[in-house]
């Protein structure tokens, strides 16, 4: 079954570094979102993306963040001078086209800002 | 408002019993109505979904009850196991079919042999 990888699985960051997350959705899929995760808390949208362009950003989302389709596969999330509080999960998901289509999940990007 | 709120934030029950998570949103604007399970390292999982128009929805072990002028809707999962044991994420995403997914608050669920 098609699935959303994402790399790396962790990444350890000293704040105040840039740092790009990656993605790869799953083929023939044209919405695309980040997700991310605090530690024993719930998953918060941050970002999506469709036709190159961002359709609905989170007030997390601010100019810090920055998201791009580089290529005809990858989806990148890009936080450009990391916090301390940028410590989290961070999922990609894609949806294919068609009403009540369900957002796939890839297994996320553990950051750790030290 | 855009919460969904979930309950039990945790959950144990014996294997075989019934395991029963409850959501409960306030935006009429939400029509599709997703369950996700996640395991300890791994990215939500897509279980079951529902659409308002539906009051019940089974698939196989695994059953979604919606009950629309409530605004409520809530999980069963029948003759539980322990490889059920995940944390579980009721969800809700607007019209339109491609708008952002708000989760709930998530259920941690051990079921105990």
């Amino acid at each position: 079954e098609p699935e959303v990888t994402q790399t790396p699985s962790h990444q350890v960051t000293q704040m105040g570094q840039e740092v790009i997350l990656r993605c790869v959705p799953i083929s023939n899929h044209l919405y695309f979102y980040w997700y991310r995760q605090i530690l024993g808390q719930k998953v918060e949208f941050l970002v999506s993306f469709y036709n190159n362009e961002i359709s609905e950003k989170s007030e997390i989302f601010d100019d810090q963040f920055s998201v791009e389709r580089p290529d005809g596969s990858n989806f990148t999330l890009k936080i450009r001078s990391t916090k301390l509080e940028d410590s989290a999960m961070y999922f990609c998901a894609s949806q294919d086209s068609g009403l009540y289509q369900p957002q796939h999940f890839g297994d996320g990007t553990r950051l750790s800002i030290l | 408002q855009q919460q969904v709120k979930q309950s039990p934030q945790s959950l144990i029950v014996q294997k075989g019993g019934i395991s029963i998570i409850n959501c409960a949103y306030e935006n009429t604007a939400f029509d599709y109505f997703p369950w996700y399970q996640q395991f300890p390292g791994k990215g939500p999982a897509l279980l079951i979904a529902i659409r308002p128009d539906v009051s019940e929805k089974k698939e196989g072990r695994f059953t979604i009850s919606f009950n629309k002028s409530a605004k409520q809707f809530s999980l069963h999962i029948m003759d539980s196991q322990p490889g059920d044991s995940a944390t579980y994420f009721c969800a809700a995403r607007g019209s339109g079919g491609y708008q952002k997914v708000t989760f709930g608050t998530g259920t941690k669920l051990q079921v105990i042999p």
